[in-house]
């Protein structure tokens, strides 16, 4: 079974730093590329970055991009996100997504229950 | 960007009903869209894949249909655990963008 357990989550200032780990098991992670996405509080979902299998091709959303960075350890079965810079509008769910593939496909198949990120003062 | 819009953004509907969520693409985008519910405090499970492919394990009162702009998602006889909110999601075009949801309540 399938399983995508995320932590790292927390309340941080603003400007300050956090780090997301997402811990796989139940599947190959190096057969596959992975995601971030999140979900502000009584919105809608919103894809962050993705990162093919063996880390070769890494995409970010313009919102994220220049302060978050996405990384992989297939050896540990985890993956990242490293946050720098945090703003108010960061606050959100954080779900780690697996793809179908080791390319960047966006066919998010399986999700993590997620993590809370709150940015504030 | 691709812009996904769902329509209603809410319905109220009774267990047994027919229930239809539309979702319309900006710009065609094949059969390259899935469909998610989300129950409150959960994460999103997808439900349909490539339009109108069944996820494995989901019931097959859920099924998906529609290519290029316009896609539909159909629940046949509405059951109590399927009070949830549905995203659709395209994944034609980077960025994958998703619908702003449409939540299913009770009536």
């Amino acid at each position: 079974e399938v399983q995508l357990v995320e932590s790292g989550g927390g309340l941080v200032q603003p400007g300050r730093s956090l780090r997301l780990s997402c811990a796989a098991s139940g599947f190959t992670l190096d057969d596959y590329a992975m995601h971030w996405v999140r979900q502000a509080p009584g919105k809608g979902l919103e894809w962050v970055s993705g990162i093919t299998w063996k880390s070769s091709f890494i995409a970010y959303a313009d919102s994220v991009k220049g302060r978050f960075t996405i990384s992989r350890d297939n050896a540990k079965n985890s993956l990242y996100l490293q946050m720098n810079s945090l703003r108010a509008e960061d606050t959100a769910f954080y779900y780690c997504v697996k793809d179908k593939g080791m390319r960047l496909l966006f066919y998010f198949d399986y999700w993590g229950q997620g993590t809370q990120v709150t940015v504030s003062s | 960007d691709i812009q996904m819009t769902q329509s209603p953004s809410s319905l109220s509907a009774s267990v047994g009903d027919r229930v239809t969520i539309t979702c319309r693409a900006s710009q065609g985008i094949r059969n390259d869209l899935g469909w998610y519910q989300q129950k409150p405090g959960k994460a999103p499970m997808r439900l349909i894949y490539a339009a109108s492919s069944l996820q494995s394990g989901v019931p097959s009162r859920f099924s998906g249909s529609g290519s290029g702009t316009e896609f539909t998602l159909t629940i046949s006889s509405l059951q109590p655990e399927d009070f949830a909110t549905y995203y659709c999601l395209q994944h034609n075009t980077y960025p994958p963008t998703f619908g702003q949801g449409t939540k299913v309540e009770i009536k």
